[in-house]
């Protein structure tokens, strides 16, 4: 089963850039990825599906600063000219199927 | 739209039971696995299980296997998380999710508080 890391928290100033990395245990390096956003107080937020090749899919309303990209078994989000909604923790999930499913233990991210 | 709409929040004592719930609109309800997320006071997110209402197929985490059960009624398009007896440590914020290639959508949550 897959294990993701994370780390614990990141920090950035307004309108500046941030590349949070999620990473995948050995082994488990072609996995796909999924990305959240959990803003303080709310529900957890789907942003984006990543594969290996870099490629991602968006969710509906994402907006454009929003970006995936891999590297061997790292999956980054990058997020560009940050806003003050977008500090919140970040959370990475993966799968072997549908029972056996695993989250990163997620990013809080400040902006400053 | 898809939206998953959970129930209330609710405050029980110890061994009592409960039932929440997670209605599913503006997709086929039978045509996607909906899954349920626990989060702990502060912590981060715990996968519990899945149903697949179209057959009813439901999967648990080893974790969560035997303290609680999922399942579903596709006529109405809603799933649900029960437990027999509730103990103080369930106490979390419970999320569903619809499951396709990844999570792709959250209900918005339903706070289980377990006091005495």
């Amino acid at each position: 089963q897959p294990v993701l890391t994370q780390s614990s928290s990141a920090s950035a100033s307004l309108g500046s850039s941030v590349k949070l990395t999620c990473t995948l245990s050995s082994g488990h390096s072609s996995y796909i990825i999924a990305w959240h956003r959990q803003q303080p107080g709310k529900a957890p937020q789907y942003l984006m599906n990543l594969e290996g090749s870099g490629g991602y899919n968006k969710g509906s309303g994402v907006p454009d600063r929003f970006s995936g990209s891999s590297s061997g078994a790292d999956r980054y989000l990058t997020i560009s000219n940050l806003q003050s909604e977008d500090e919140a923790d970040y959370y990475c999930e993966t799968w072997d199927s549908n029972t056996h499913v695993v989250f990163g233990g997620g990013t809080k991210l400040t902006v400053l | 739209e898809v939206q998953l709409v959970q129930s209330g929040a609710e405050v029980k004592k110890p061994g009592e039971s409960l039932s929440i719930s997670c209605k599913g609109s503006g997709y086929s309800f039978t045509s996607y696995w909906i899954g349920w997320v626990r989060q702990m006071p502060g912590k981060g997110l715990e996968w519990m299980g899945i149903i697949y209402p179209g057959d009813s197929d439901t999967r648990y985490s080893p974790s969560f296997q035997g303290q609680v059960t999922i399942s579903a009624a596709k006529s109405i398009s809603t799933a649900y998380l029960q437990w027999s007896s509730l103990r103080a440590s369930d106490t979390a914020m419970y999320y569903c999710v619809r499951r396709v290639t990844g999570t792709d959508y959250w209900g918005q949550g339903t706070l289980v508080t377990v006091s005495s």
